[in-house]
């Protein structure tokens, strides 16, 4: 059964500061992965979507890389502002058996204070 | 719309009580996935449309609860004698065809059992 982890589960960082999140999972058969982020009473809002074929995917101050064969990826965060304040949540795709579904970890809620 | 539509966003119902959420998808998006979140955790599958046909429930907790999509648009997640532990934030989720594109998600339905 594929599980996903995420580290650190809290996180509290100064204005302008970079930073990263982790993510590994147990099993590498995945199709994709994606980082999503999701604020209070809110869903979620995809970030960036890695292939499994693909090593990276970058969008602004965000970065995310994959490494597949040992079953981590990580978010940096650039110059990180208030606005970024939130839960990020990685999930990992797997399409076996005629499923297609998101596997997700726990998150990691970032704070990012002035 | 141009995201994916979830009512009603807060349901409150007495245990034992049916209850029925609706997900507007995305148009023209085939695909229609269900997810539980409970406090402070990931969201878990629960199961996968693609059009009417619904291709994995392995995700249902228990047989109370039943999903249904029967023109390949609109879905409904009813769950039936709802319990306290049903209390979860219920988000549905859409995407294109293809296992490569991402999925996009509703802002949820708070669900409370008392």
């Amino acid at each position: 059964k594929q599980e996903v982890t995420q580290i650190p589960a809290a996180l509290s960082v100064p204005e302008g500061e970079n930073l990263v999140l982790n993510c590994s999972f147990t099993d590498s058969a995945i199709y994709n992965l994606q980082w999503f982020r999701q604020d209070p009473g809110k869903g979620l809002t995809s970030l960036l979507l890695i292939q499994s074929s693909q090593r990276e995917q970058t969008s602004g101050r965000l970065n995310a890389s994959l490494d597949k064969s040992s079953g981590r990826s990580t978010l940096y965060i650039a110059a990180s502002q208030p606005g970024d304040s939130a839960t990020y949540l990685c999930a990992v795709r797997v399409l076996t058996g005629g499923g297609n579904k998101l596997t997700f970890g726990t998150g990691t809620q970032l704070k990012v204070e002035l | 719309g141009a995201g994916v539509s979830q009512s009603p966003r807060y349901k409150v119902a007495k245990r034992g009580q049916d209850v029925a959420l609706r997900c507007d998808p995305i148009s023209g998006h085939v695909s229609l996935f269900w997810y539980q979140q409970a406090l402070g955790q990931g969201p878990e599958f629960l199961t996968y449309f693609q059009n009417e046909a619904q291709l994995d429930k392995s995700g249902l907790p228990s047989d109370r609860f039943f999903a249904e999509r029967p023109e390949g648009s609109v879905s409904t997640l009813k769950i039936q004698r709802t319990q306290q532990e049903d209390s979860a934030v219920y988000l549905c989720a859409s995407s294109g065809p293809r296992g490569h594109q991402p999925q996009h998600f509703g802002d949820g339905t708070r669900l409370s059992i008392l």
